[in-house]
């Protein structure tokens, strides 16, 4: 899997949107982006994936450069519940090895 | 469903006993996965099941160290000694694979202790 690079921490205003980057300089054509998070004391939690294409659904959004070399998670109005680590991941999807490969994510920290 | 269940939740032993952590899949699921989280080392990959079949376990520290699929829905990862260094939170995920996201589901995990 290629590498990841994340900030380790932000803070966000409750009720706006958090904006969490990422690079994936080295991804790979037929690589995803994948992005999970983890609420302190549970286990992480699968919230979106993409390829090229941004993508949306109830938890987040996606959007990914048009180089594939970066993308952004967008949390539209965060929640105190929000406040978590969120890691993003770049794999192939499917066969072979195919266990997530942790980095140390960024830990998002929603004031109220 | 009820989402991977995980057993038992805390497990507090002393070192050289032997614990048993145990896994129940989601229903359908046909893949397995056993992580370990710790401070120093965060989320580390340990062992992965395909339809029952080990197809990765390079990520087991050592021989300490084994799991296993009795059947398709239920593993347990067994360490035998334990060391006070193994003491860290065990997550299983199960998946579909293939399947339209192969996304992973995680259960509540495992806190190990070992004194």
């Amino acid at each position: 899997d290629a590498k990841t690079t994340q900030p380790p921490s932000m803070d966000c205003a409750e009720g706006r949107a958090a904006n969490l980057p990422c690079n994936h300089s080295t991804i790979s054509g037929n690589e995803y982006v994948y992005w999970y998070r983890q609420i302190h004391s549970q286990g992480p939690q699968y919230i979106i994936h993409g390829l090229k294409n941004n993508e949306t659904n109830e938890m987040a959004s996606l959007i990914i450069t048009e180089d594939r070399k970066s993308s952004t998670l967008i949390l539209p109005h965060a929640t105190l519940r929000d406040t978590a680590v969120y890691y993003c991941i770049v794999r192939v999807p499917g066969g072979g090895a195919d266990g997530l490969t942790f980095g140390k994510g960024t830990h998002l920290i929603i004031q109220p | 469903d009820a989402g991977v269940i995980q057993s038992p939740r805390h497990e507090v032993t002393e070192m050289g006993q032997e614990v048993t952590l145990r896994c129940k899949l989601i229903s359908g699921h046909n893949s397995l996965f056993w992580y370990r989280q710790t401070m120093m080392r965060g989320l580390e990959l340990l062992i992965y099941f395909n339809n029952n079949v080990p197809i990765d376990d390079s990520g087991m520290p050592e021989d300490r160290f084994s799991a296993k699929m009795p059947n398709a829905s239920f593993s347990t990862l067994k360490i035998q000694p334990s060391e006070p260094r193994d003491s860290a939170v065990y997550f299983c995920a199960s998946s579909l694979d293939p399947g339209p996201y192969n996304e992973q589901f995680f259960g509540p995990g495992t806190r190990l202790t070992v004194l």
